[in-house]
């Protein structure tokens, strides 16, 4: 069966420090593969998707950015944090054809 | 992306059926319409997805009229444990889906 993992649970950076989250996906070939982010009380907001090594697809401009070094590992990063990037991030992903999203458990980052 | 409306809250007390109704004018003809719970500080767990009629499973039930225009989630019996966030999404097999702000469901005692 498949599963997801997304590492740290929780974690608290100082503003301007770097970032590292990362996502692994076990028990399937080449999944599409999703970064989100839900500030407190919101929606959940797309940031980066991927439906390939090396290939990244921003939504939405920010300090943030992905990678995709193997096929089912997913990395967030930014290289100085800002307080608006605090939220909860949530790796996700979905078989080639789409048909539903599975969550891996979120980070909640608090940039202090 | 279709857009989606559905309410922003609701209350219902444990053991009642809560019907959640989404509303997507736009719909184009491949799309599906899925939903998803999300409990706090937990990634959204789908739910149920269908296209046309209606799709029943272990959790839930899904109503969707022939224009297909809406659909409506139904919750038999609830217990305070589904006390959590609602999404309704519509698109087709290959497009990344846009979270709305979904429907906060409060399961009373």
């Amino acid at each position: 069966s498949q599963t997801i993992h997304q590492w740290p649970a929780t974690l608290v950076q100082p503003v301007g420090s770097p970032l590292s989250l990362e996502c692994t996906v076990e028990g399937t070939s080449n999944p599409n593969l999703y970064w989100y982010r839900q500030a407190a009380g919101r929606g959940l907001q797309l940031l980066f998707y991927s439906v390939g090594i090396g290939q990244i697809s921003s939504e939405v401009p920010q300090n943030l950015s992905a990678s995709r070094p193997q096929d089912r590992q997913f990395i967030l990063s930014s290289k100085k944090l800002l307080l608006s990037d605090s939220g909860f991030y949530l790796c996700a992903w979905s078989p080639g054809q789409g048909l539903g999203y599975t969550f891996g458990s979120g980070t909640r980052l608090t940039v202090v | 992306l279709a857009k989606t409306t559905q309410p922003i809250s609701m209350d219902s007390y444990e053991g009642q059926e809560v019907n959640i109704t989404c509303s997507h004018n736009n719909i184009a003809t491949n799309d599906y319409i899925t939903w998803y719970q999300q409990f706090p500080s937990q990634g959204p767990r789908f739910i149920i997805q269908g296209y046309k009629t209606k799709v029943t499973n272990e959790v839930a039930s899904l109503f969707i009229p022939a224009d297909r225009k809406s659909s409506t989630l139904s919750l038999p019996r609830v217990s305070l444990s589904d006390t959590a966030v609602y999404y309704c999404l519509v698109g087709d097999r290959w497009q990344n889906f846009v979270f709305g702000p979904g429907t906060r469901l409060s399961v009373l005692p």
